[in-house]
């Protein structure tokens, strides 16, 4: 069965810093999609980056960056240049076939003044 | 607005009521996806629609568990003999194309609490 796996329940980080959130997977399929999602202590998940199992880039948008390494089957979600309103809880998320998503428990991250 | 619309916000009610939650998807977005999340938990699949028909519904608990999307948009679901262990948010999510890369847009949830 896939599954999602986020090893840190919690994080800190100093405002300005770059901080890399875990997220491991494990899937017998050759085609799949990875996610990351934010949700602030308002509730709202909203997307931030995807990875597709095929992509031989890393995917950025902005601050966010996707260290993909497909051979240990890794998702490393990095933020650079935290800022105060980077802290909320961050799920990692795989796409099954027929599209559901697979989340992990979660990250949360503190970014501290 | 142009978000996923969910409503209510908030649910309280009895063990043992019948409770509707219901799901308004981005416009155009063929795609709808209900998850439960428990406190502290990443959310968990529910459903998923593609059009008018359930293409998927692997993570509804139990049959007291229902959903519906009459005619490709909004959506509702529906439970019966509610239960304690049912409260959670509920989330709704939507994406242009259901089994593909598109990121799947959430809702703000309906917190259900059951008494």
């Amino acid at each position: 069965a896939q599954k999602i796996t986020q090893t840190q329940p919690g994080m800190f980080v100093q405002e300005k810093e770059a901080v890399t959130l875990d997220c491991t997977y494990d899937t017998s399929d050759q085609s799949y999609g990875l996610f990351w999602y934010k949700q602030p202590s308002s509730g709202e998940m909203i997307f931030l980056i995807y990875q597709g199992s095929y992509d031989e880039q890393n995917a950025t948008e902005g601050r966010y960056s996707l260290n993909f390494q497909k051979a240990r089957k890794s998702a490393n979600l990095v933020i650079s240049a935290s800022q105060l309103g980077d802290s909320a809880m961050y799920f990692c998320a795989m796409r099954e076939k027929g599209g559901k998503l697979i989340f992990g428990q979660g990250t949360e991250l503190s970014v501290k003044p | 607005g142009a978000g996923v619309s969910q409503t209510p916000s908030n649910k309280v009610t009895e063990k043992g009521k019948y409770v509707e939650l219901r799901c308004d998807p981005i416009s155009g977005h063929t795609a709808l996806y209900w998850y439960r999340q428990s406190l502290g938990q990443g959310p968990e699949f529910l459903i998923y629609f593609q059009g008018t028909g359930a293409a998927d519904d692997s993570g509804l608990p139990n049959d007291r568990f229902f959903a519906v999307r009459p005619e490709g948009s909004v959506s509702t679901l529906k439970i019966q003999r509610t239960e304690r262990g049912d409260s959670a948010v509920y989330l709704c999510a939507s994406s242009l194309y259901g089994g593909s890369n598109q990121p799947q847009h959430f809702g703000d949830g309906t917190r259900l609490s059951i008494l």
